[in-house]
């Protein structure tokens, strides 16, 4: 068990271009969740996963943003035509349902940079 | 709505000393789990403790200990004999309640000094 893997650790694009993260969960798990972190803020929820169905999406997910997890193992996020704003730490997550504590892990994040 | 507030931005502490952290919640939801996390200055969050709504004594892991008041609404972290890897960020978090996303709060640095 290696844990969660996220991929780039960091990202830098400039703005208008598209850019894809990739989330390798721990194999056992059947949840991945996506979420975003900025600067002094705690992690908002973006998306998660059970298997390969995308059951619930935030409100902050505009329609820029698209995530996939096409075989309910690794799963990845797209922001097409990247925003000032979009500058954020992406951090994926996995977990195994059902258990006791629904206690979710997570990878090292993706930071991205829109310049 | 469901709610998570920590509401000490920074903490300082000497070594071997013991720190509480604070968190209060909201939730109208009798069913309720509350999770401690860590982030350290590498960004990978990591998984401290849990407490369930419904769980009868208070969780403990190690040197973390978790002080919940169920009437407060409050579910402090206690790190007993802190070390200087504890220097950190501390987020205090709430599953949702379609048992789904967690709602983090905006954290507590913690600073150990030698």
């Amino acid at each position: 068990d290696t844990g969660v893997s996220q991929n780039p650790r960091h990202k830098i694009t400039k703005r208008g271009q598209n850019v894809t993260f990739r989330c390798d969960p721990i194999s056992e798990h059947n949840r991945l969740y996506w979420y975003r972190q900025t600067l002094g803020q705690g992690p908002e929820f973006l998306t998660y996963f059970q298997n390969e169905a995308q059951l619930e999406k935030s409100r902050l997910l505009s329609d820029r943003f698209s995530a996939e997890r096409p075989k309910g193992s690794f799963s990845t996020l797209e922001i097409q035509r990247t925003e000032q704003g979009d500058s954020a730490m992406y951090l994926c997550a996995s977990s195994l349902i059902p258990s006791h504590s629904y206690e979710q892990y997570f990878g090292p994040g993706t930071r991205l940079t829109v310049t | 709505a469901q709610k998570i507030t920590q509401t000490q931005p920074g903490m300082f502490v000497q070594e071997k000393e013991a720190v509480t952290l604070d968190c209060t919640y909201d939730t109208s939801d009798p069913s309720y789990g509350l999770f401690w996390y860590k982030q350290p200055s590498s960004g990978e969050m990591i998984f401290l403790i849990y407490q369930g709504s419904y769980d009868q004594q208070n969780a403990t892991e190690g040197r973390y200990s978790l002080n919940f008041q169920k009437a407060r609404k409050s579910a402090n972290l206690v790190i007993s004999a802190s070390q200087l890897g504890d220097s950190a960020m501390y987020f205090c978090a709430m599953r949702d309640v379609r048992g789904t996303a967690l709602i983090f709060g905006k954290g507590t640095t913690l600073s150990v000094s030698s």
